[in-house]
């Protein structure tokens, strides 16, 4: 089964700054989900990437298929991004498995 | 609507009562999962379906069952509750190849007393 592991925990930035969510899985893989999660709120889909680079206005997600390595990036955060961002990959039932979460607080 | 809903999205039992969560796509994707989200643990599978009538297990399914005779609706049961049941519950349906997209429900809050 595939391992995921997310760093950090927990993260608290200034308005404005870079941010880096780290992601490592164990098994290779076809593709990384990113999924971010507002409090007390439902789960949606930040990208879906197999190889290189995908950016969505401020977010940055880029893979690493040898090292099996993925980072997101928030470009000059702002307190909406505030929110549990969770990196997922395919199971072998057609399922995700899912890391535990990174909290972001992003403070004004 | 459209998408994937969940009912009740809020719902407190007591121990060793029956308990139905519902859960509803309009996109007709062939899968469609049920998983719960705990502090520490995050998002684990409960229980999945391939297509109508076809379900399996997941990572924690004791204590769920699950039907699936309409390929629109998923629900799932705790037959008989207990705390440790406690938790959130999410719905999510799978795009067909070659995407593999999911899609989250809202998801449903359960408090077994």
């Amino acid at each position: 089964k595939n391992e995921v592991e997310q760093s950090p925990q927990n993260l608290t930035a200034q308005e404005g700054e870079f941010i880096t969510i780290n992601c490592s899985y164990s098994v290779g893989i076809s593709a990384l989900h990113w999924l971010q999660q507002h409090p007390g709120g439902g789960i949606v889909s930040l990208f879906m990437l197999s190889s290189g680079k995908k950016k969505h206005g401020r977010l940055i997600a880029t893979i690493n298929i040898q090292e099996k390595h993925s980072s997101l990036h928030i470009t000059a955060s702002h307190p909406r991004d505030s929110a549990v961002y969770i990196c997922a990959v395919p199971g072998s039932q057609g399922n995700l498995i899912f890391g535990k979460g990174t909290k972001l607080s992003v403070k004004p | 609507d459209a998408g994937i809903t969940q009912s009740p999205r809020y719902k407190i039992t007591e121990t060793g009562r029956q308990v139905t969560l519902m859960c509803h796509q309009t996109w007709s994707h062939s899968y469609m999962f049920w998983y719960r989200q705990d502090l520490g643990h995050g998002l684990r599978l409960i229980y999945y379906s391939a297509a109508a009538d076809i379900t399996d297990k997941g990572e924690v399914p004791d204590g769920y069952v699950v039907s699936r005779s309409k390929t629109e609706n998923f629900p799932l049961t705790l037959e008989s509750a207990t705390r440790s049941q406690t938790s959130v519950y999410f719905c999510a349906s799978r795009t067909a190849p070659p995407t593999y997209e999911q899609y989250f429900g809202p998801g449903t809050r359960l408090t077994v007393t």
